[in-house]
């Protein structure tokens, strides 16, 4: 069973549309739950988070977490062709002394004109 | 930010051979990198944990002696992938984290390994 869930799988939309896409985990020692961006090669990254409740922004897009539901959404406005890319939700967990990193399957965005 | 180099970023090679893939911190000195793998449209999957001067830690059902990982400085970490299969052939990625900033992960290019 996957410990992070990414929803939805994939999401096609507008230029100009809002989107929100899920991410729900499940482990042990949570330490931070990151947003990453992946189009043609390696992620890059967007959000870390790490308290509840805290909105982080860039530009258009946001980011907020929610341990008690232990989840977090990633918000894109007025989203542009650019924006078209797989967004990999992470969550770091400590096991052991070490930090341990799990990536979401992804949510998969195309942004038609 | 931060960089993360890997080298090469394509290989071609033979079934049977081995290959080794090199990942450097440029600018920053990582205590820990990570290994990935990615298979098309898939994501990440966390091969094996590289710490500096000491055994790598491995993933359930990553083969050790399959993917060799060496971290011999606090810039260098290299993956050798061993007697390489067609089944081998996939995208690796490492990345490394950088001790000045919490939890951060930098992302090397990514190699593309094909093995034919």
């Amino acid at each position: 069973e996957d410990k992070v869930v990414q929803s939805p799988l994939s999401l096609v939309v507008h230029e100009g549309d809002t989107v929100t896409l899920n991410c729900s985990y499940e482990v042990t020692n949570f330490r931070s739950l990151l947003w990453y961006k992946q189009e043609k090669k390696a992620p890059t990254f967007l959000f870390m988070l790490t308290s509840s409740g805290i909105e982080k922004k860039s530009g258009r897009l946001s980011s907020i977490l929610d341990k008690k539901e232990l989840s977090s959404i990633l918000n894109i406005t007025a989203t542009q062709t650019g924006d078209s890319a797989i967004y990999l939700c992470a969550v770091g967990e400590r096991s052991g002394g070490s930090y341990i990193p799990t990536f979401g399957r992804g949510t998969s965005l195309i942004v038609h004109p | 930010g931060a960089v993360v180099s890997q080298h090469p970023s394509r290989v071609i090679c033979k079934s049977g051979t081995s290959v080794k893939i090199e990942c450097r911190s440029l600018d920053f000195q990582a205590t820990t990198m990570f290994w990935y793998r990615q298979f098309p449209k898939q994501s990440l999957m966390l091969m094996a944990t590289s710490n500096e001067g000491s055994k790598a830690t491995y993933e359930q059902g990553v083969e050790k002696d399959k993917f060799l990982i060496n971290h011999a400085s606090l810039t260098l970490s290299t993956l050798t992938v061993t007697s390489a299969h067609p089944e081998d052939s996939s995208f690796y990625i490492c990345s490394a984290r950088d001790p000045r900033q919490s939890y951060e992960q930098y992302f090397g290019p990514g190699t593309r390994l094909t093995v034919t």
